[in-house]
């Protein structure tokens, strides 16, 4: 399977806990972004990274946010002491060029109980 | 901020049906991408235009940018439930850097 692939697909956990998603991007795109996707509305930029450089963050990045992408293949992002409102969908994807669009993944939906 | 808005939100047409969505811009679109999401999974993509005046088909969508690339419309031919899901277009502009932004999505329904 040559797509972007998440894991975990789902996560349940309570609120205060860490988690980490990871993502792995198609091998030959150098960019990988994340995107986190609430209910009834569309995705919003998270961060970018090219190659292994984190290069763009938005503001939604709280400081409980960190994302990694070592060695410029797979990343990571992870968010400590959960709250209720980081339930959500986090999205990958991945490209080559910008112009050349995106290659999304299934996401993870997080859920914060 | 740059924004694009999608509408209508939802919609429900009887399967056989055509239909339209629009997603428009206040500002010159460097690209603009439409995307398939299907409810609680990533999106899948379907069309990208560049140029003014472009049309692109596959096979009963047809996604179309107007000349002075601020609107873009996907029309679906003859409906089928799975077509059903949410419509996203999504565009890039230089002003934003290296992402994409996203309008809110277009729901929709196919009745068999």
């Amino acid at each position: 399977d040559t797509g972007v692939s998440q894991n975990p697909r789902h996560k349940i956990t309570k609120r205060g806990q860490n988690v980490t998603f990871r993502c792995d991007p198609i091998s030959e795109h150098n960019r990988l972004y994340w995107y986190r996707q609430t209910l009834g509305q569309g995705p919003e930029f998270l961060t970018y990274f090219q190659n292994e450089a984190q290069l763009e963050k938005s503001r939604l990045l709280s400081d409980r946010f960190s994302a990694e992408r070592p060695k410029g293949s797979f990343s990571t992002l992870e968010i400590q002491r959960t709250e209720q409102g980081d339930s959500a969908m986090y999205l990958c994807a991945s490209s080559f060029r910008l112009d050349y669009g995106y290659t999304f993944g299934s996401g993870t939906r997080l859920t914060v109980v | 901020s740059q924004e694009l808005e999608q509408s209508p939100q939802s919609l429900i047409v009887q399967e056989g049906k055509n239909l339209t969505i629009n997603c428009t811009s206040s500002k010159t679109l460097y690209g603009l991408y439409w995307y398939k999401q299907k409810y609680g999974e990533g999106l899948i993509f379907l069309m990208m235009l560049q140029k003014g005046g472009e049309e692109k088909s596959h096979e009963k969508i047809t996604a179309k940018l107007d000349e002075k690339k601020q609107q873009s419309s996907l029309h679906i031919t003859a409906s089928q439930p799975s077509h059903a899901g949410i419509y996203l277009c999504g565009a890039y502009h230089p002003n934003t850097g290296n992402q994409f932004y996203f309008g809110t999505g277009t729901s929709l329904t196919v009745i068999p």
